[in-house]
């Protein structure tokens, strides 16, 4: 199984900030690596798809980056409708494996 | 447009035999390229694929769990269908179908969700 290791568990950020959340894979995924949004009682929202492709309707705030075994996940400017737990994944081959958690929270 | 929701018993029994059914629209399980996916996500923990189906009916399982897990489609009920044995306490999670399309030119992630169904093991 491709292990995904996302870092940090937690983060403390204000309104305004940018935020960088870390995933890296055990083995190489390529580019097939997603980022989902997901608030407490709510299904996950995918925010990227292919490393680095927006999702449509996501604001342009969020931004996706790396291929092979590091990705990272980047909010340019933090906004309140941004905390929440963030979530790699990897789709490159089965089985599909996602990342422990990254929770931001209001610093 | 694509909407997905599962439905299925609240409560279960140690060592009884989970159903879960997704029923979905806006999308056909015949269409190439297209499949739904199996998720569950115990009480604070992480997400944890557990099954997929394509639209020509190729299936994939989660290894640790496959001995427990039957998935299956009703393509005219645009329905599928999760079947886990032997339940457990720690089986305890909201479990989600989601869509996905296995395309180079979109999204190829999960893109659609459904609202998720809690399910509690308990005797």
């Amino acid at each position: 199984d491709i292990q995904m290791t996302q870092s940090p568990s937690t983060l403390s950020a204000s309104v305004g900030d940018r935020v960088t959340i870390t995933c890296r894979a055990s083995q190489s995924v390529s580019r097939r690596l997603a980022w989902y949004q997901q608030k407490p009682g709510k299904a996950p929202k995918v925010l990227i798809y292919k490393a680095s492709s927006l999702e449509s309707g996501v604001p342009s705030r969020f931004s996706g980056s790396g291929s092979g075994t590091e990705f990272t996940l980047t909010i340019t400017s933090l906004q309140p409708d941004d905390f929440a737990t963030y979530y790699c994944q990897q789709y490159s081959s089965y089985p599909w494996t996602f990342g422990q958690g990254t929770k931001v929270e209001i610093k | 447009q694509i909407t997905l929701k599962e439905s299925g018993p609240t409560l279960v029994k140690p060592t009884q035999t989970l159903t879960l059914t997704c029923t979905f629209s806006g999308f056909s399980l015949s269409t190439s390229d297209v499949g739904v996916a199996w998720i569950r996500q115990p009480p604070g923990k992480a997400l944890e694929w557990l099954a997929f189906i394509y639209w020509d009916d190729y299936k994939s399982y989660t290894p640790s769990l496959k001995n427990r897990l039957t998935i299956t489609r009703a393509t005219s009920k645009n329905q599928v269908v999760l079947r886990m044995t032997n339940m457990d306490p720690v089986d305890t999670a909201t479990y989600y179908c989601a869509h996905r399309m296995d395309t180079p030119m979109a999204n190829d992630a999960f893109d659609f969700w459904g609202p998720g169904t809690t399910v509690i093991v308990s005797s």
